[in-house]
């Protein structure tokens, strides 16, 4: 089975305090994704990576950056976070443009102060 | 994308057939349908997709309706693992949206004893 790990599983910030949050598959996956999923409410697509190749969401807000150093690995930067951004962060993988599932990590659940 | 209409809820007794439905009336030829469902506090788990044919796998069935606008997930004997939040999603496969997943709202299924 495909494993998207994520850590850690809860992260607590300050209001202003840049915070990273790590994903990392073992499948040599191709195309890794983030989501942001507030409560009671369905998972946002950020932004994704297709190998190197990195594709924005036109609404995703300059606050959220992302860097994928290699193909394993994939970061989710908040340079700035606000009391808005505390949320659920999932983390997804699949192996290429034409496969079909995506496999998501647990997420990381973001507590912001 | 096409968007997904999904009822908020749905209860279903343990053992007994879970019937969820979704209405996708505007998914275009080159576009599929998926179901995830996501258990509380963990990361959605994809469940079953098709295109155009009804499909069958160890968790579920999938009816798709001849004019693709709609569709219906079968857990044919749900059980309280089963109770869980279920997406519909309708994904591209070409264009500049290939292969990006926009969430519904979703279907709350619980599974009662």
């Amino acid at each position: 089975d495909a494993m998207v790990i994520q850590n850690p599983r809860y992260q607590v910030t300050q209001f202003g305090k840049p915070v990273t949050l790590s994903c990392s598959q073992t499948l040599n996956h191709n195309v890794m994704y983030w989501y942001q999923q507030k409560s009671s409410q369905a998972p946002k697509l950020l932004f994704h990576y297709y190998d190197k190749d990195f594709n924005n969401e036109a609404d995703t807000p300059d606050n959220f950056q992302s860097r994928r150093p290699n193909t394993s690995f994939c970061f989710l930067d908040i340079r700035s976070p606000g009391l808005g951004d505390a949320a659920m962060y999932l983390c997804a993988s699949q192996a290429g443009v034409e496969t079909d599932t995506q496999y998501f990590g647990p997420g990381t659940r973001l507590t912001v102060l | 994308d096409a968007k997904t209409t999904q009822p908020p809820s749905m209860d279903c007794a343990e053992g007994r057939a879970a019937n969820l439905p979704c209405n996708h009336s505007t998914i275009s030829g080159n576009e599929y349908v998926y179901w995830y469902r996501q258990i509380h506090s963990q990361g959605p788990q994809y469940i079953i997709h098709g295109l155009k044919n009804n499909e069958t796998n160890e968790m579920a069935s999938l009816i798709i309706t001849e004019d693709r606008k709609s569709s219906t997930l079968i857990l044919p004997h749900a059980t309280l693992r089963d109770t869980a939040v279920y997406y519909c999603i309708v994904r591209a496969r070409r264009g500049h949206n290939f292969n990006k997943f926009y969430f519904g709202s979703g279907t709350k299924l619980n599974v009662k004893p």
